[in-house]
C-alpha cells in the first residue's frame, strides 16, 4: 500500500520552515525522501534506518519513528531551489527491495 | 551521473498495439525498477527485477509484463495498449545498502507514452 503524505502541497516564503509527513500502515525497514522539479526526474535526497536521523547535503533532515512506521523530512530556512515535488518511499520489512512511493507533496517557494 | 537510458523517450500510438519500453544501464546496479508517474498519483511500481531474469510485481503490474536476459536492459512491454496506459514511465536502477537496505534509486529521464 501506498504510504500516505501530508500535507499535498504548501507555499512558503523564502528563509521559511516546513515538514513533509509520510506514513506507513506496514512495518518499515527503510524510508527514502526523493525531490522532483517539473519535467524531471525525481533526485534521491536521503535514506533512513531504524528510528535514525539523518541530514541532506542542504538545511534538510529527516527523521523516521520505526514504532510509528512515520517519517518527517524539515526543511529549514528554505531557498527558492527547494521548491518542487517530494516524495517518500517506503521498503516494508517483508519486502526487501521493493520501493513504494507516496503520491507527493508539492512544495513552493516564493521570494 | 549514473548511466541509465531509456528508449524511446516519446512514443504515441493507438489502442492495440504493443508496446515495449527499454531501459539500459551501465552501473551493473542488480535491481532495476519500472514505475508510472500520474497526476495524483505520484510514482507507482509497475514491475521490478532483483536480478537477470528475477522479477516481481508492484502495484499497478496489470497489463504489462518484463523481461531481464541481462544486467544491463530492462524491457517493460505493454502486450496492447490501452488509453489509460497514457502516462510517464521511469527506469530506475539501484543497489544493496550498506545495512542491506535498497539504495538510493538513480533514476531515468523518462519515457512519456501516448495511447491514442
Amino acid at each position: 500500500q501506498q504510504p500516505v503524505q501530508s500535507p499535498q502541497a504548501v507555499i512558503l516564503r523564502e528563509g521559511e520552515d516546513a515538514v513533509i509527513n509520510c506514513s506507513s500502515s506496514k512495518a518499515l525497514y527503510s524510508v527514502h525522501w526523493y525531490r522532483q522539479k517539473h519535467g524531471e526526474a525525481p533526485v534521491f535526497l536521503m535514506i533512513l534506518l531504524k528510528g535514525g536521523e539523518q541530514k541532506g547535503h542542504e538545511k534538510i533532515s529527516a527523521s523516521f519513528n520505526e514504532k510509528k512506521q512515520q517519517s518527517s523530512l524539515y526543511l529549514t530556512a528554505s531557498q527558492l531551489s527547494y521548491s518542487g515535488t517530494y516524495f517518500c518511499g517506503t521498503e516494508g520489512k517483508d519486502s526487501s527491495y521493493k520501493l513504494i512511493f507516496g503520491s507527493g507533496t508539492r512544495l513552493l517557494v516564493r521570494p | 551521473d549514473a548511466g541509465i537510458t531509456q528508449s524511446p523517450r516519446h512514443k504515441v500510438t493507438e489502442t492495440g498495439t504493443p508496446v515495449t519500453l527499454r531501459c539500459h544501464q551501465t552501473e551493473n546496479h542488480r535491481y532495476m525498477y519500472w514505475y508510472r508517474q500520474d497526476p495524483g498519483h505520484g510514482l507507482r511500481l509497475i514491475h521490478y527485477s532483483y536480478g537477470v531474469k528475477d522479477t516481481d510485481k508492484g502495484e499497478v503490474s496489470d497489463g504489462y509484463s518484463v523481461s531481464r536476459s541481462k544486467t544491463e536492459d530492462f524491457l517493460l512491454t505493454l502486450e496492447s495498449a490501452t488509453s489509460s496506459q497514457t502516462s510517464v514511465y521511469f527506469c530506475a536502477i539501484s543497489d544493496s545498502g550498506l545495512a542491506g537496505e535498497t539504495g538510493e534509486l538513480f533514476f531515468g529521464e523518462g519515457s512519456r507514452l501516448t495511447v491514442l
